[in-house]
């Protein structure tokens, strides 16, 4: 198993740009989380899903935040606009019956 | 209402050394208890995980966990630490029942290793 894909890897923009990543999760996996991580706060859930529909969202800091899963092998994360505060690690997880959870190698966003 | 605690943001031991890192967590409910270990500029990989059954769980790379109900702890050891082992480690929580299935994590704890 190829385990959790997320690209890219490395996100460079500047304020004011839309910046999207993407997420694949382990094939046959229900359940699908977005993370951010910084030194500041720690690992922070933004939002999660099971069988593609948002069950969670109450940790996505603003309406410049959404997050999308139009199918069970696919998920976005989108900021529009960018703010350099939103610098940071973003992590994509998946689980099967949503207990144990694998992550990906994560994106990491700088916005200038 | 669900925590984790990691005594020590940074722990340092010597090759070949016991390494112990602590985690408390406080849960209403029975929990799911895990660890990960995240290496520089890499995801979180899965180390253990309690469920349910022998309270003394192994996992990859030599390390062992067990979980005390009665201290609510559920501390990571390794016999014999090796300079691979150098990396940040993770201690979360799921409580049981817990219909949102949110993992709540530690601060984490790094973990340094002296030849």
């Amino acid at each position: 198993d190829a385990g959790v894909i997320q690209s890219p890897r490395h996100e460079v923009t500047e304020m004011g740009q839309e910046v999207t990543l993407r997420c694949k999760p382990i094939s046959g996996h229900d359940y699908l989380f977005w993370y951010r991580q910084t030194m500041m706060r720690g690992l922070e859930l933004l939002i999660y899903f099971n069988n593609n529909v948002p069950i969670d969202d109450s940790g996505m800091p603003e309406d410049r935040f959404s997050a999308k899963m139009p199918n069970a092998s696919f998920s976005t994360l989108k900021i529009q606009p960018s703010e350099p505060r939103d610098s940071a690690v973003y992590f994509c997880a998946s689980s099967s019956g949503g207990k144990t959870q694998y992550f990906g190698p994560g994106t990491r966003l700088l916005v200038l | 209402a669900q925590s984790v605690t990691q005594l020590g943001s940074h722990v340092s031991v010597s090759e070949g050394a016991l390494v112990l890192l602590r985690c408390n967590y406080s849960s209403s409910v029975p929990p799911y208890l895990f660890w990960y270990v995240q290496y520089p500029n890499q995801g979180l990989q899965l180390l253990l995980k309690y469920t349910t059954g022998a309270t003394l769980v192994k996992g990859i790379n030599g390390f062992e966990a067990e979980f005390k109900k009665s201290e609510t702890s559920f501390h990571l050891t390794k016999p014999s630490a090796h300079m691979s082992d150098a990396a940040e480690y993770f201690c979360a929580v799921i409580s049981r029942g817990n219909a949102g299935n949110m993992l709540t994590f530690g601060g984490g704890t790094r973990l340094m290793v002296k030849p």
